[in-house]
């Protein structure tokens, strides 16, 4: 089953922007990927799903800033224009045809 | 306003046995799959299990560490998924979401519950 690997952390100025990186485990490159977002205290929220060829449909509600994008088994969310309240946990999610997985999660600091 | 609520957790002894439900609204709670998620205290999100519309099978699939012990199920009449847990163990402690992703009226919807809190300890 695939593995997904996240850094523990990352940090960014406000309004500035911020990369965050999901990478898949090998012979799982062409896997797509869910990102959600879970702030302090409260239930995750779905921000999008991502596919290897880049393309991304966002949930409904997200704002523009959030972005992503893909190379090889690297998927990315972009946050541009960072605000206080995108300090938060993110969340790569991927599955296979009976399991799904969660990666470790990135903190996101705002400074 | 599409919407999930979960109910049913509390706090129990090693062994015991809890049910819980996702009341679900704004959307057609039968076309979509539904997964139940676990977030233990200062942890990540864990996947506990998954089942199908009836549409696809309504077949269910579990996370190696609950398989064997918790069983998922579906009331489709009350827009209702249930979770049973069964011989719980102290590392079943955690807060436990409901949430699935289905498209309505053109717009992708992920929705996620607010979470019940789960407590085993003896």
């Amino acid at each position: 089953q695939p593995v997904l690997t996240q850094s523990s952390s990352a940090s960014a100025s406000l309004g500035s922007s911020v990369k965050l990186t999901c990478t898949l485990s090998s012979g799982h490159s062409n896997y797509i990927i869910a990102w959600h977002q879970q702030q302090p205290g409260k239930a995750p929220r779905y921000l999008m799903n991502l596919e290897s060829s880049g393309n991304y449909n966002k949930g409904s509600g997200v704002p523009d800033r959030f972005s992503g994008s893909s190379s090889g088994a690297d998927r990315y969310l972009t946050i541009s224009n960072l605000q206080s309240e995108d300090e938060a946990d993110y969340y790569c999610e991927t599955w296979d045809s009976n399991n799904h997985v969660f990666g470790t999660g990135t903190k996101v600091t705002v400074l | 306003e599409v919407q999930l609520v979960e109910s049913g957790g509390g706090f129990l002894k090693p062994g015991g046995s809890l049910s819980l439900s996702c009341v679900t609204s704004g959307f057609t709670f039968g076309n979509v799959w539904m997964s139940w998620v676990r977030q233990a205290p200062g942890k990540g999100l864990e996947w506990v299990g998954r089942i199908k519309s009836k549409t696809d099978g309504g077949t269910t699939d579990y996370a190696a560490p609950v398989k064997g012990r918790f069983s998922i199920s579906r009331d489709d009449s009350k827009n209702t998924l249930y979770l049973q847990m069964n011989s719980l163990k102290t590392e079943d402690t955690a807060v436990y979401y409901c949430s699935t992703v289905f498209f309505l009226d053109g717009y992708l919807q992920g929705p996620w519950g607010q979470g019940t809190l789960v407590t085993v300890s003896s």
